[in-house]
């Protein structure tokens, strides 16, 4: 199973700046990678695939990149409604063991 | 606009059975594969099964594989899932989830609200 690390655990961020998360795989997941936000109370919602593809209504401030282990969420300016927990998840491997990280808690500061 | 409507959860005891039922509206049914993933309350999120358009492609997380099976019914736009031998680990909330195209490729672009399972005696 691949195992995925999401870092920091919570990230403390005041509204307007740019907060940054990371996932890490154990093994490869090329570009095989997705991130989404969770809301308390409410389903996730897809935010990037692909590793850098934007999903459909996603504001422009949300930023995916990296390839292989190492990825980065960045939220350029960070908006009252952003406030949540993300999760990163892969969809690399066939037959389908697809993993999603522990997640990051993203809080008003 | 999208929606996917999942009901049939309910407390269940250890050993039982539970059939799931996810009900789809804003977008063509049999163009898209389908996901069950769970969420246990206060943890993270485990995809549990998937089915592409025609449900020739079928897969399972090894922690539910030969407990439960997935199924769709195209012409009333429907998802399930069925659960047997259920154990208190399978409690969770359930959702119902839509992939980005036809085969299962593990990208959920849309989810449902979730129906709740409890597992215990």
């Amino acid at each position: 199973e691949i195992v995925m690390t999401q870092s920091p655990a919570t990230l403390s961020v005041s509204p307007g700046e740019r907060a940054t998360l990371s996932c890490r795989a154990s093994q490869s997941v090329s570009s095989n990678l997705a991130w989404y936000h969770q809301k308390p109370g409410q389903a996730p919602r897809l935010l990037i695939y692909g590793a850098s593809t934007r999903a459909t209504g996603v504001p422009a401030r949300f930023s995916g990149s990296g390839s292989g282990t190492e990825f980065t969420l960045t939220i350029s300016s960070l908006q009252s409604e952003d406030f949540a927990v993300y999760y990163c998840q892969q969809y690399n491997n066939w037959p389908p063991t697809w993993t999603f990280g522990q997640g990051t808690k993203v809080e008003f500061k | 606009e999208v929606q996917l409507v999942e009901f049939g959860g309910g407390l269940v005891q250890p050993g039982r059975s539970l059939r799931l039922s996810c009900t789809a509206s804003g977008f063509t049914f049999d163009d898209y594969a389908m996901h069950w993933v769970r969420q246990a309350p206060g943890k993270g999120l485990e995809w549990v099964s998937g089915i592409n358009w025609n449900s020739y492609s079928i897969d399972y997380a090894d922690s539910v594989k030969g407990r439960f099976t997935i199924s769709r019914d195209n012409a009333k736009n429907s998802l399930y899932l069925q659960m047997h031998s259920l154990r208190a680990e399978d409690m969770a909330l359930y959702y119902c989830a839509k992939d980005l195209g036809p085969m299962v490729r593990g990208v959920f672009d849309y989810w449902g609200q979730g129906t709740l399972v409890t597992v215990s005696s």
